[in-house]
């Protein structure tokens, strides 16, 4: 149980591009949804947390025009990166916890997303 | 603020030979504590857990991490290691006063030899 999926899995394209990445947990209601990056060798960093309905809460630094969250339903969460730049490259993972409303309950990870702009 | 401390970046054991990868936090409350661990190219998977109740915390593949708040530690142990738990551990922690944000240590690098 508790399976996020994450899509697609790799992507490459040119600067400008707009890209976006779906997360959506399978089999179970995630109110919550986490966006977090990654570079190469190093932790992850938490870049938005994705809230079912509402705004996404964006951590200081991070751009909210540059990445785009919706979270638009129970089980799914997009990330859009407009206008992509080289410097955008990352690997991007998405995370999700369950909906009954206890604090301790972990969140399980998709497989992320590398992204390589050209 | 809160933060995770993983004393090194890399460990390196034989196959067969005791694991041990260390967590610790700062914190004068206890957070919720976690161990994921990430192949290459992939996300995390969560090893284990702690919140309350025991101390000792057993998780999947083997490995265990005891909870021990005088020493702030949560350090993860595995008796005998397999050449398949080669990967990136990362430990991580909530803070109690914000339990939406996962706190992550800078993760260790577990190499196993044959």
């Amino acid at each position: 149980g508790a399976v996020v999926s994450q899509h697609p899995s790799r992507v490459i394209c040119k600067s400008g591009t707009s890209v976006k990445i779906e997360c959506r947990s399978l089999d179970f209601q995630a109110t919550t949804m986490f966006w977090y990056r990654q570079f190469p060798k190093q932790s992850l960093m938490l870049m938005a947390t994705s809230n079912e309905g509402s705004k996404a809460t964006y951590e200081q630094g991070v751009e909210k025009d540059k990445f785009l969250i919706n979270h638009a339903s129970l089980t799914l969460s997009t990330l859009t990166v407009t206008s992509a730049h080289p410097e955008d490259s990352s690997f991007y993972i998405c995370s999700a916890r369950e909906s009954r409303g206890l604090s301790n309950q972990p969140q399980h990870f998709g497989d992320g997303t590398r992204l390589s702009i050209l | 603020a809160q933060s995770v401390t993983q004393l090194g970046s890399h460990v390196s054991v034989s196959e067969g030979a005791l694991v041990l990868l260390r967590c610790n936090y700062s914190s004068s409350v206890p957070p919720y504590l976690f161990w994921y661990v990430q192949y290459p190219n992939q996300g995390l998977q969560l090893l284990l857990k702690y919140t309350t109740g025991a101390t000792l915390v057993k998780g999947i593949n083997g490995f265990e991490a005891e909870f021990k708040k005088s020493e702030t530690s949560f350090h993860l142990t595995k008796p005998s290691a397999h050449m398949s738990d080669a990967a990136e551990y990362f430990c991580a922690v909530t803070p109690l006063d914000n339990t939406d944000k996962l706190i992550f240590g800078t993760g260790t690098r577990l190499q196993v030899f044959p």
